[in-house]
């Protein structure tokens, strides 16, 4: 079964540029999560999808940040535009609810954003 | 939010030892998950334990709902046990929060 796949897997840009990530889930995984990773930290959930609907996006920059993910499938973050304090690696996952309530998550490899 | 606190935030292991891993968290879950991060950044599911004792190979995580912690074990260290590990947990709200990590070192 092949894993989350994601890229770029880096992403070098000046401030005030825009980006935008890719992700392609495990198939069959209806949840799709994009975190986001700064140095030395835990992931930080950004946006939660269920199919091609927001489940959660409380955390999300929304005056810089935005996600979609069409069909329910692929999903891309985008950051427009992108600021110093946006260096950090974005991070994928995707998880399965059939199973129940609760299930593990799968992520990707993740793309490293540095923003000079 | 669930604030999660690990400890200790650092731990240097010589190969062969036997080490345990702490996550406090602060209100009542029913998920919890430990994630293994590698030294190139790849996040691996290690255990879903929001209760009891599971056992994988040399790794073990226990959960004491009831009194907010999850415990992991490493037993018999290697150096490919190198890297982040994360407790991270959820209630009813389907979100998971990380805490920020313990760092693993294994020497050889």
């Amino acid at each position: 079964e092949a894993g989350v796949a994601q890229s770029p897997r880096y992403k070098i840009i000046e401030k005030r540029q825009s980006v935008a990530f890719w992700c392609n889930p495990i198939s069959g995984h209806a949840t799709l999560y994009w975190y986001q990773q700064i140095l030395g930290q835990g992931p930080k959930l950004l946006i939660q999808f269920q199919n091609n609907g927001v489940v959660d996006d409380s955390q999300l920059p929304k005056d810089r940040f935005s996600a979609e993910r069409l069909k329910g499938v692929d999903s891309t973050l985008k950051i427009q535009p992108a600021k110093l304090e946006d260096s950090a690696v974005y991070l994928c996952a995707t998880s399965d609810p059939s199973g129940g309530a609760w299930d593990t998550q799968y992520f990707g490899p993740g793309t490293r954003l540095t923003v000079l | 939010g669930i604030q999660v606190e690990q400890s200790p935030p650092d731990l240097i292991l010589q190969e062969g030892a036997n080490s345990t891993l702490r996550c406090n968290f602060s209100d009542s879950v029913n998920n919890l998950q430990w994630f293994h991060q590698n030294p190139w950044g790849q996040l691996i599911n290690l255990f879903y334990i929001p209760s009891g004792t599971k056992q994988n190979g040399r790794l073990s995580a226990t959960t004491v709902a009831t009194e907010r912690y999850s415990l992991l074990y490493i037993s018999s260290s290697q150096t490919t046990d190198s890297g982040v590990y994360f407790c991270a947990v959820g209630s009813n709200d389907y979100k998971l929060s990380f805490g920020a990590g313990t760092t693993v070192t294994v020497r050889a």
